[in-house]
């Protein structure tokens, strides 16, 4: 079946822009994580949904990055104000049933800020 | 959740085995040990879990100690694709218990 996508595969935008990307889960997964990917990192947990709510959003780094996921499916994470630091590949996971379950990687959003 | 050490780097020979170690000393009872991949460019793959019996699937086998202070992944033979940075995480289940905790990881390099 089809696996997790995100778009766009890769987004290059201005400092000081706002950007918004976009996660389709695994069809009927319940859980959704974003994670953030520096260059030769492991990735970084920022936010976890449990249906439509965010069930734990401790790893965003500030209150420039915010996510929804309306209707309990497809998610967006929005950053405003972009700064170069942002500049990352963002990771989008989805697991079925409870949030103990595998989760199922995407193949990632590389953020370029210039 | 406890904190996992691997070798920064490996190589290994196409068609023989690979074997990946993990130190997990700190692990609680309720803890799993995953393991994740991530070949260039990609997302996490997942590779195996289990929590003190060993494990096979078709992608590879996860032995643990019975102390289960660590675990080793094994790809039985290896080839140019398996290339790659492996990741051995312990999670535990239940609630609060959501988000995976990537280390470092073990760069692999299959050789031909």
């Amino acid at each position: 079946g089809a696996g997790v996508s995100q778009t766009p595969s890769n987004k290059v935008t201005e400092k000081g822009k706002y950007v918004e990307l976009r996660c389709d889960p695994i069809s009927g997964h319940t859980a959704l994580y974003w994670y953030r990917q520096s260059l030769g990192q492991g990735p970084e947990f920022l936010i976890y949904f449990q249906g439509t709510g965010a069930a734990d959003d401790s790893g965003l780094p500030n209150d420039r990055f915010f996510a929804v996921r309306p209707e309990g499916s497809v998610s967006t994470l929005k950053i405003q104000r972009t700064e170069r630091g942002d500049s990352a590949v963002y990771l989008c996971a989805s697991s079925s049933r409870r949030s103990t379950d595998t989760q199922y990687f995407g193949p990632g959003t590389r953020l370029t800020v210039l | 959740d406890a904190k996992t050490t691997q070798p920064p780097s490996m190589d290994c020979a196409e068609g023989r085995a690979a074997n990946l170690p993990c130190n997990h000393s700190t692990i609680s009872g309720n803890e799993y040990v995953y393991w994740y991949r991530q070949i260039h460019s990609q997302g996490p793959q997942y590779i195996i879990h289990g929590l003190k019996n060993n494990e096979t699937n078709e992608m590879a086998s996860l032995i643990i100690t019975e102390d289960r202070k660590s675990s080793t992944l094994i790809l039985p033979h290896a080839t140019l694709r398996d290339t790659a940075v492996y990741y051995c995480i312990v999670r535990a289940r239940g609630e609060g218990a959501q988000k995976l905790v990537f280390g470092q990881g073990t760069r692999l390099t299959i050789n031909p």
